[in-house]
């Protein structure tokens, strides 16, 4: 069964930290990864997408990493700041039927 | 340019009513989704348009939702009638090419809260 799991489910850090998400997924043939941003009451907003041959990508403080072998991904934050307070979502692309399988997020707080 | 338009954000109902949503995605994006989210969990998928075919409703609960995609462009969802287990987050979503592609990016609208007392 394609799933995504992520850990933690949630998280709090000190601002000006750095942190990292987890994602583990067993979706079969994979085509892409996503991470996407999403803040209390609004849409999801993609932050990086990863093809298998990508093994890290960036995007400002938000570096997403994958390892397509033991079918792992991390998203780490840099130096974070209040408006990284968000859940952050990994979602992985099956290739056959471009199903997206998402996961169900890492709440993220960051405290001044 | 402007994003995914949704309309209403917030709707409150009685159990056994309808309810509709609107979307009108951004311009010249072909694949449109309704999403459907819980709190504290990932979107699922409802159903994904391309262009004005609907292919992939297999999620979609067909006793009492229904979506149309009228010449492509905007989308309206529907809920006939609501019971309390459908309250939720609806979200919209458009992209210009189907999910396997880089530039399958998925877009947003803000989202429907809905509300079934």
């Amino acid at each position: 069964k394609n799933q995504v799991e992520q850990s933690p489910q949630s998280l709090i850090i000190l601002e000006g930290k750095n942190c990292t998400l987890q994602c583990n997924y067993t979706v079969s043939p994979f085509s892409n990864l996503r991470w996407y941003k999403q803040d209390t009451g609004r849409g999801p907003v993609s932050l990086t997408i990863m093809t298998f041959s990508e093994n890290t990508k960036s995007n400002g403080r938000y570096t997403a990493t994958l390892d397509a072998d033991t079918k792992q991904s991390s998203l780490h934050i840099t130096a974070s700041q209040l408006s990284d307070s968000a859940s952050y979502i990994c979602v992985v692309s099956a290739w056959s039927n471009y199903q997206l399988i998402w996961g169900a997020g890492t709440k993220l707080i960051i405290k001044p | 340019e402007a994003g995914v338009v949704q309309s209403p954000r917030y709707k409150i109902i009685e159990k056994k009513q309808p309810v509709a949503f609107w979307c009108n995605p951004i311009s010249g994006h072909n694949t449109l989704y309704w999403y459907r989210q819980n709190l504290g969990q990932g979107p699922e998928l409802l159903i994904r348009y391309e262009n004005e075919e609907a292919v992939d409703d297999s999620q979609l609960p067909k006793d009492r939702f229904s979506a149309e995609r009228l010449k492509g462009v905007d989308s309206t969802l529907k809920i006939q009638p609501a019971e309390l287990g459908d309250s939720a987050v609806y979200l919209c979503a458009s992209s210009l090419e189907n999910p396997d592609s880089n530039t399958g990016e998925l877009f947003f609208g803000e989202g429907s809260r809905l509300t079934v007392l």
